[in-house]
């Protein structure tokens, strides 16, 4: 059965610095996508990122990033030089293709950027 | 505006009512997802249809049922509704599904806060 797992909770960073947000996936398909949402204090989910399990190399979008070590299973985002109004909770999510279309989310991991 | 259109935004009610939530999805996707999201909590998939018909169904209650339209537009059904019930439910839309879904990115709604006094 599938699986997302968030085990931070939650993380305070100061501004500017970069900061890693962890996600562990657990799938047998060996084809699947991974994506990464936010979700600041409005409410509303914004899609930040997208990594194929195909995917030569780690997906980039501006100032996020996906470390994608497969292996591993995990999908970790790295957000570089981080700013106030990245603090948000943050939701790592995974569908496997070629399957019924459910797309599941981990518990998700609450940023506080500090000034 | 995500182009996912949710109503109601709020709605309160009482134990044992039903309640019905809409949602259009963005012009051009033909899949719909709803999602459930209580307090402090992520989002529990419930169902998705595609172009009309079912294809995934989460842990979605019996008391719970969905629907889309001719027109892509869905509906979930909330009935017998318990305190615990209450939660932000989500819709989003995708364009495709299945084998073909590469990406698949989500586009969420602005989702219903329903409360169940």
């Amino acid at each position: 059965a599938q699986k997302i797992t968030q085990t931070q909770p939650g993380m305070f960073v100061q501004e500017k610095e970069a900061v890693t947000l962890d996600c562990t996936y657990d799938t047998s398909d060996p084809s699947y996508g991974l994506f990464w949402y936010k979700q600041p204090s409005s409410g509303e989910m914004i899609f930040l990122i997208y990594q194929g399990s195909y995917d030569q190399q780690n997906a980039t979008e501006g100032r996020y990033s996906l470390n994608f070590q497969k292996a591993r299973k995990s999908a970790n985002l790295v957000i570089s030089a981080s700013q106030l109004g990245d603090s948000a909770m943050y939701f790592c999510a995974m569908r496997e293709e070629g399957r019924d279309d459910k797309i599941i989310f981990g518990k998700g991991t609450r940023l506080h950027i500090l000034p | 505006d995500s182009g996912v259109t949710q109503t109601p935004k709020h709605l309160i009610t009482a134990t044992g009512q039903r309640v019905t939530l809409r949602c259009s999805p963005r012009s051009g996707d033909l899949s719909v997802y709803w999602y459930q999201q209580s307090l402090d909590q992520g989002l529990q998939f419930l169902i998705q249809y595609y172009n009309g018909e079912e294809r995934a169904k989460g842990n979605i209650l019996e008391r719970f049922s969905a629907q889309q339209f001719p027109d892509l537009h869905s509906e979930l059904n909330l009935s017998s509704l318990e305190l615990g019930d209450s939660a932000l439910y989500f819709c989003a839309s995708s364009h495709r599904t299945g084998a073909d879904s590469g990406a698949n990115v989500l586009t969420f709604g602005a989702g219903s806060r329903l409360t169940v006094l």
